[in-house]
């Protein structure tokens, strides 16, 4: 099956500091998806980016879906931005994501 | 804006009883998903369902599971003798047809089986 390799794994940021997280994935896609899991364990869709760039207030996201790999760029981090990041994709032919392991961000005050 | 809601938020029971989730999709979507998280893992899929009827699942989606739409809303997931490693987050989402394909999760149900 595919494979979704997200990193780094953990992520401790100063609050006001500014991260990227990756995402690569080793097959073709119709479907990337990030989402941000907070403390109560909810999926909050934060992009749905099969490809192109992508801005949403402080959180922007970039997908090249010819060298497999998407990013999410989160400026200014505040402590509710802590969680779980994870991205998702569908595999060209299916229609259920496969999930990578997450990124878990916290940011300190 | 629309959203997928479940209910129950939470639920516990004991080994061996039958569970039921249920899934409130966003109402002119027309693909409907199940995923389940173990705690501290990742989220997988479980089974999606269209037209009436599963058009994917996973290895995880043994013969203890069935999934129903019994009406026009609802769309449920039945764990028929549960196990203790039942125990996860359960997620329902949906998701549209053309060509915008995002999928929308609603809050789950966490699941507890002792």
């Amino acid at each position: 099956g595919i494979q979704v390799e997200q990193s780094p794994p953990d992520l401790i940021l100063q609050e006001g500091a500014n991260s990227t997280l990756r995402c690569n994935f080793s097959d073709s896609v119709n479907n990337l998806q990030w989402f941000h899991q907070n403390p109560w364990g909810q999926l909050i869709n934060l992009f749905y980016i099969p490809s192109g760039t992508k801005q949403n207030g402080r959180l922007s996201a970039t997908t090249v879906a010819t060298e497999r790999y998407s990013l999410l760029y989160i400026s200014s981090s505040q402590t509710t931005d802590s969680g779980v990041y994870f991205c998702a994709v569908v595999r060209a032919g299916a229609n259920n994501l496969f999930f990578g392991t997450g990124t878990r961000l916290t940011v300190i005050p | 804006e629309p959203e997928v809601t479940q209910t129950p938020s939470h639920q516990v029971t004991q080994m061996g009883q039958e569970v039921i989730l249920r899934c409130v999709p966003i109402s002119n979507h027309l693909y409907f998903y199940w995923y389940r998280q173990i705690l501290g893992q990742k989220v997988e899929f479980l089974v999606s369902f269209y037209n009436n009827e599963i058009s994917e699942k996973s290895e995880i989606f043994d013969d203890q599971f069935s999934v129903e739409r019994p009406d026009g809303s609802n769309f449920t997931l039945k764990i028929r003798s549960t196990k203790l490693e039942d125990s996860a987050m359960y997620f329902c989402a949906s998701s549209g047809t053309g060509r915008v394909l995002a999928q929308y999760f609603g809050p789950g149900t966490r699941l507890l089986v002792l």
